[in-house]
């Protein structure tokens, strides 16, 4: 079965410091890729970072990073220097490209950032 | 920025009636999508397809129907609404032949079913 772990219904972190939030997946297939998504309070979806499932370095867009561990199918999601701003939803995804791109979603992880 | 449009943004009903939400983007990308979301909950996916004419049912089993006949619209249909179908309906496309292939996302439609 295709599924997205997050075990983090919610979070909290200091201002300044870093989280590190958890997802894991289960899928049999070789071919996927892995992406974080925030939702603020807004509503919109914002794409953060992505991983495909053949890349051997671990992905990082500026204070984002992506811990891929494949063998233990995890995919957690790291900020550095959390700021205000980060309180949102995180949703872990994963595309599965053997399914004609179908892409599935985590359950998330509300993160609250503590001034 | 992202040409993903979805209309109408808000809509409330009475039981029983035909809805179609509307979703389209000006990208040109081959995969589109419809996810359930209630308020800071699971993104759940309905409906996606994979190109013009190709359709598949998503991993939440849904009363509502999705057509592809151009690359750019992919409409979501309820034939007979009912309160269960309140919620908010998020509508995302993607281009397959980019690497990171990520979804870009339209505004939503908040759909209450009276």
């Amino acid at each position: 079965a295709q599924k997205i772990t997050q075990t983090q219904p919610g979070m909290f972190v200091q201002e300044k410091e870093a989280v590190t939030l958890d997802c894991t997946y289960d899928t049999s297939d070789q071919s996927y890729g892995l992406f974080w998504y925030k939702q603020p309070s807004s509503g919109e979806m914002i794409f953060l970072i992505y991983q495909g499932s053949y890349d051997e370095q671990n992905a990082t867009e500026g204070r984002y990073s992506l811990n891929f561990q494949k063998a233990r199918k995890s995919a957690n999601l790291v900020i550095s220097a959390s700021q205000l701003g980060d309180s949102a939803m995180y949703f872990c995804a994963m595309r599965l490209k053997t399914s004609y791109d179908k892409v599935i979603f985590g359950p998330g992880t509300s993160l609250s950032v503590i001034p | 920025e992202a040409d993903i449009y979805q209309t109408p943004r808000y809509l409330v009903i009475g039981t029983g009636k035909k809805i179609t939400l509307e979703c389209s983007q000006t990208m040109g990308h081959d995969k589109m999508y419809w996810y359930q979301q209630d308020p800071g909950m699971e993104l759940h996916l309905i409906h996606y397809s994979y190109g013009v004419n190709s359709t598949e049912k998503g991993d939440l089993s849904s009363e509502s129907t999705v057509s592809r006949i151009r690359t750019e619209h992919f409409p979501l249909t309820l034939e007979s609404a009912r309160p269960s179908h309140t919620s908010q309906y998020l509508c995302a496309s993607s281009d397959s032949g980019v690497n990171t292939g990520e979804l870009f996302f339209g505004e939503g439609s908040r759909l209450t079913v009276l």
